[in-house]
């Protein structure tokens, strides 16, 4: 089955204990990217990759890390967390210029 | 920044109404598409249009796009109860693959 998977489902941690989000998908897409989503604020995208070690900063990539070391895998890193990254993230993947597939998402709560 | 802005923020009908929501972007574009999320959950792709389409169907689904005035609608026809959800339109310009996203539209419907 075509997906994104997103581990893990939910998180809490607490401020300055790094922490790392997986991000895979099973479509041998190019494009990958990681979004947060705040009320009233939408999708706010962090990070996005074309390509194998390929990747750029999105709208609010502050205080997040990605590496993009093989095509399937795209890992979000806070290296440092703060309350201020309390948020529901997603992963998406897609071929360049199509659709984006969506993982279920991360809420993560950071005390 | 948010290049798509769904308006209106919020809506309520009747079961069996049409809804219709708009997107306004800021910035010449490549492709549009529209995105449902229900509660929580990850989005998932309704319908791309691309810059030189100006309708295009899909089941209930009508999305129009004008490019003279940076809009697009989506017009969804004989709502259900299961379309309540949020509706987002993203965009991308030309050269550049990243999705931008709107702020969304609730949509509830009332059975």
């Amino acid at each position: 089955e075509a997906q994104v998977t997103q581990n893990p489902r939910y998180l809490i941690t607490v401020t300055g204990k790094k922490l790392t989000v997986t991000c895979s998908q099973n479509m041998n897409h190019e494009y990958m990217s990681w979004y947060r989503q705040d009320p009233g604020l939408g999708l706010r995208q962090i990070y996005y990759s074309m390509n194998v070690e390929v990747t750029d900063k999105g709208d609010v990539p502050e205080g997040y890390k990605v590496s993009r070391k093989e095509k399937r895998n795209f890992p979000l890193i806070l290296e440092s967390p703060s309350p201020n990254q309390t948020s529901l993230y997603f992963c998406a993947s897609s071929r360049l210029g199509e659709k984006l597939f969506f993982g279920s998402g991360t809420q993560l709560s950071v005390l | 920044s948010q290049q798509g802005e769904e308006d209106p923020q919020a809506l309520s009908i009747q079961e069996g109404e049409n809804a219709t929501m708009n997107c306004s972007y800021k910035t010449s574009i490549n492709n549009l598409q529209w995105y449902r999320q229900n509660s929580g959950r990850g989005l998932v792709h309704l319908i791309l249009i691309r810059s030189n389409e100006r309708e295009k169907h899909s089941g209930r689904l009508r999305v129009t796009l004008d490019t003279s005035k940076k809009s697009s609608s989506l017009l969804i026809t004989a709502s259900r109860a299961a379309d309540t959800a949020s509706y987002f339109c993203a965009t991308d310009q030309w050269g550049n693959e990243k999705l931008t996203f709107g702020t969304g539209t609730r949509l509830t419907i009332i059975p």
